[in-house]
Formats: structure tokens, C-alpha cells, sequence
């Protein structure tokens, strides 16, 4: 059980344009997910943590215009990149929650955008 | 704010070698995770540490936390190939309800 699913698995796309990511809990209602960065060789980030129903929280530093993520159900998650460039380029991962706090999370296999 | 520090960063050992791989905290830690990531992966829950002087084994890795719980060691016996990875410890961030990560430590197995 607790299996978290992400899609796309990876993505290209051109610079301006907008790319959403979804992050699915299977098996389990999560009331708290979290979205996560993570460079090439580097540790994972957080950028922001997201209640179902209400609006994601943003780590300083994390542009909640650039990054919207919408937690509409206690199964769906959605992070969309707006007006992507080539530095938004990174491994996207997000996890789920049952709890409101950080308890257990259950980790997606992680996104990986490419701005071209 | 609580960070996590790992050392080393990185790590080459030779198959069937013993390695330890640490994890040290800033503040004292309320839940302790340890995760395996292949490059480009997501992350592989390995095990969960909460109580001082807890030890947990699983298969050929064995996790424990000191008792004055801000310190963290992952020991891997006998390694093999397919230990090799990026190993992270989280943590809950105390009060705030919020995870964190350490800065990870590469490791490769060579054959």
C-alpha cells in the first residue's frame, strides 16, 4: 500500500510555455502532499506543502505564481510551472501525507522537466 | 532553522566491504528517515527511527539513533552493487511541521 504516482515521468518543453504535473496517491487518501526540487547532485528541497482544500504553502524563496499547485481532492495533487525557462530545468518530486503534518510521506518517482 | 548534515558525501567502496554513512543534526530529532534514490528516481523508504538508542535492521542495513537523538548512522554490511545510490536522511523539522532533508551521500559499489 501507499503508492504515489506522478505524470508525466518526464517532460520537454519550450521556454514559455506552462507544464503541469500531477502527483496521485493510489491506494490512500492524503490530506497533506508536498512538492519537492531537486538539482543534478544535489539534496531534495522543499518548495511548498499543500492541504487538500486549501492553498498550498510556500517555502521562502518559492514563487507561488511560477509554481501553482492546486490540491483539489484527498488523491490529486498539481504543480504547474507557468511561463517555464531553462532554469526552471530540475527532478520534480512530490509526496503524500495521511496526517496534516509531516508524518510518513510516500514518495512519487519524481518528474523530470526539461526547458528547452 | 534544523538542518541535516551527512558525511561523506560521497563514497567508493569495493563489494563486500562494510560502510557507515552519518547523519547529524542541528537540533534533536523527532523522527529520523533514511531513504535510498537512484539518480533520476524517486525515493526508496528504507527505514524510520524515533526513539533514542533505536536500531532497526533490514536485510544487510542497519539504522541507528543516538540517544541523545541528533545523530544518525546507516551501516551497510557485506555491500553489494546493488547498494549503490544516493542515501538521504529527513527528518521532521522540530515544530514545524515541515520535512527536511540531509545533503545526501553518493555511493558506489564497484564489482
Amino acid at each position: 500500500g501507499a503508492v504515489v504516482s506522478q505524470h508525466p515521468s518526464w517532460v520537454i518543453c519550450k521556454s514559455g510555455t506552462s507544464v503541469k504535473i500531477e502527483c496521485r496517491s493510489l491506494d490512500f487518501q492524503a490530506t497533506t502532499m508536498f512538492w519537492y526540487r531537486q538539482f543534478p547532485k544535489q539534496s531534495l528541497m522543499l518548495m511548498a506543502t499543500s492541504n487538500e482544500g486549501s492553498k498550498a504553502t510556500y517555502e521562502q524563496g518559492v514563487e507561488k505564481d511560477k509554481f501553482l499547485i492546486n490540491h483539489a481532492s484527498l488523491t490529486l495533487s498539481t504543480l504547474t510551472v507557468t511561463s517555464a525557462h531553462p532554469e526552471d530545468s530540475s527532478f520534480y518530486i512530490c509526496s503524500a501525507s495521511r496526517a496534516r503534518r509531516a508524518d510518513t510521506q510516500y514518495f512519487g518517482p519524481g518528474t523530470r522537466l526539461t526547458v528547452l | 532553522s534544523q538542518e541535516l548534515e551527512q558525511s561523506p558525501q560521497s563514497l567508493i567502496v569495493q563489494e563486500g566491504k562494510n560502510l557507515t554513512i552519518n547523519c547529524t543534526s542541528s537540533k534533536t530529532l523527532y523522527g529520523l528517515y533514511w531513504y535510498k534514490q537512484k539518480y533520476g528516481e524517486g525515493l526508496i523508504f528504507l527505514m524510520m527511527l524515533q526513539k533514542g538508542g533505536e536500531e532497526k535492521s533490514h536485510e544487510k542495513i542497519t539504522a541507528k539513533l543516538d540517544e541523545k537523538k541528533q545523530q544518525s548512522s546507516l551501516h551497510i554490511t557485506a555491500s553489494q552493487p546493488s547498494h549503490a545510490g544516493i542515501y538521504l536522511c529527513g527528518a521532521d523539522s522540530s515544530g514545524t511541521y515541515k520535512y527536511i532533508f540531509g545533503t545526501g551521500t553518493r555511493l558506489k559499489v564497484l564489482a
